[in-house]
């Protein structure tokens, strides 16, 4: 099945910018979706279609995709920010859906 | 606004059996897809199953398919997952999530999601 590997944490000051990278097989041909996972919680989604936003997710939150690579961008980070992300795509050769395996963002 | 509310979880011994229920308001319930999504502890998210807007179609992850089956009651607003045969593995938060698409195919993301319910499996 498709594999979607994400990198298993990323640091960041306040202020600055987290980039979260979600690595698949041309995964720039495929639609890509982000989720926020806070400790405790269920997921709320920031990002669909690659590079969409739900209402009410801030424009702080965008995404972006191409070859084998999509990367979901956080600007101007903030301690609320810190939170589990979690991409995922529809696996055309099993059609179902697929995650990636999660990267936890800590704001330093 | 959208709510989705799980219950039905629990501790159960390995091969019994148990049904998830989620509860949904705040949208018009017969024109989405929903879908339910599990976490085990410590762990990342698996998608589960799905049920189309109607009810006539199914869709099962391999690790549950022939043990679980997803089900709708449009008069109840409620979405249903009967888990049989159920394994150590199947420990996990269970989440019901709502498909995007209205009155058509699911997206087959998720764009609300319940606050989860937890099931043990463990003798």
């Amino acid at each position: 099945s498709y594999v979607l590997t994400q990198p298993p944490s990323v640091s960041v000051a306040p202020g600055q910018t987290a980039r979260i990278t979600c690595g698949g097989n041309n995964i720039g041909s495929k639609s890509v979706h982000w989720y926020q996972q806070k400790p405790g919680q269920a997921p709320v989604l920031v990002v669909y279609d690659d590079s969409d936003r739900p209402s009410g997710i801030p424009e702080r939150f965008s995404g972006s995709n191409s070859g084998n690579t999509a990367t979901l961008t956080i600007s101007r980070v903030e301690a609320g920010d810190e939170a589990d992300y979690y991409c995922q795509v529809w696996d055309s050769s099993s059609d179902h859906p697929v995650f990636g395996t999660g990267t936890k963002v800590t704001v330093l | 606004q959208v709510q989705l509310v799980e219950s039905g979880g629990g501790v159960v011994q390995p091969g019994r059996s148990l049904r998830l229920s989620c509860a949904a308001s705040g949208f018009t319930f017969s024109r989405y897809g929903m879908h339910w999504v599990r976490q085990a502890p410590g762990k990342g998210l698996e998608w589960v199953a799905a049920i189309s807007y109607e009810g006539s179609n199914e869709d099962y992850a391999d690790s549950v398919k022939g043990r679980f089956t997803i089900s709708r009651d449009i008069s109840k607003n409620t979405l249903y997952l009967q888990m049989n045969s159920l394994r150590a593995d199947d420990t996990a938060v269970f989440y019901c999530a709502k498909d995007p698409t209205d009155s058509g195919d699911p997206d087959y993301y998720f764009d609300y999601w319940g606050q989860g319910t937890l099931v043990t499996v463990s003798s």
